[in-house]
């Protein structure tokens, strides 16, 4: 099946740094999306981006499904992006009813004062 | 944001209880799903519903059980929580195969 592979694992950034995460899959894809896991384990959708680029405020991804990989920009971070970051894909060739989410496992970012 | 409701926030019970953690959306998506979480560690699809009446085992065994009487509810039940069962359940749900919306999750733990 498809696998997904997020990296880096961990990154720690001081307030008011950039950062790029990365997403790489191993087939085609229907479906990408960014959550964003913070501290209280609430899952936050950031984007849902199987194609392209979006933007939302500080936050923006790019997705090449061409090369299969995804990339979530974080600009000028803040202490309240802290948490874990997942990206998640939907394969493109499972059929009919067996399509799930493949999720990868994450990246831990912590942003320090 | 999503409207996806997920109650209780946390639990605390003891073994051998009967429980059942509750799943709302007024959305109107016809796909529901339940995922269970450690901490630090990957979501795990336990259960899914591509509609009522349909209910589906996915990747994770779970001893857990579900229903889908309504579209907009897909309640979870333990008949014996054990302390095993201790993690995050988080549900969520997605028109089609579109994106999947979350709720806040139940923070369980069995003593």
């Amino acid at each position: 099946g498809i696998q997904v592979e997020q990296s880096p694992p961990d990154l720690i950034l001081q307030e008011g740094a950039n950062s790029t995460l990365r997403c790489n899959f191993s087939d085609s894809v229907n479906n990408l999306q960014w959550f964003h896991q913070n501290p209280w384990g609430q899952l936050i959708n950031l984007f849902y981006i199987p194609s392209g680029t979006k933007q939302n405020g500080r936050l923006s991804a790019t997705t090449v499904a061409t090369e299969r990989y995804s990339l979530l920009y974080i600009s000028s971070s803040q202490t309240t992006d802290s948490g874990v970051y997942f990206c998640a894909v939907l394969g493109a060739y499972n059929a009919g009813n067996n399509r799930k989410l493949i999720w990868g496992l994450g990246t831990s970012l912590a942003v320090n004062p | 944001e999503a409207d996806i409701y997920q109650t209780p926030r946390y639990l605390v019970i003891g073994t051998g209880k009967k429980i059942t953690l509750e799943c709302s959306q007024t959305m109107g998506h016809d796909k529901m799903y339940w995922y269970q979480q450690d901490p630090g560690m990957e979501l795990h699809l336990i259960h899914y519903s591509y509609g009522v009446n349909s209910t589906e085992k996915g990747d994770l065994s779970s001893e857990s059980t579900v229903s889908r009487i309504r579209t907009e509810h897909f309640p979870l039940t333990l008949e014996s929580a054990r302390p095993s069962h201790t993690s995050q359940y988080l549900c969520a749900s997605s028109v089609a195969w579109g994106p999947q919306y979350f709720g806040a999750g139940t923070r369980l733990s069995v003593l």
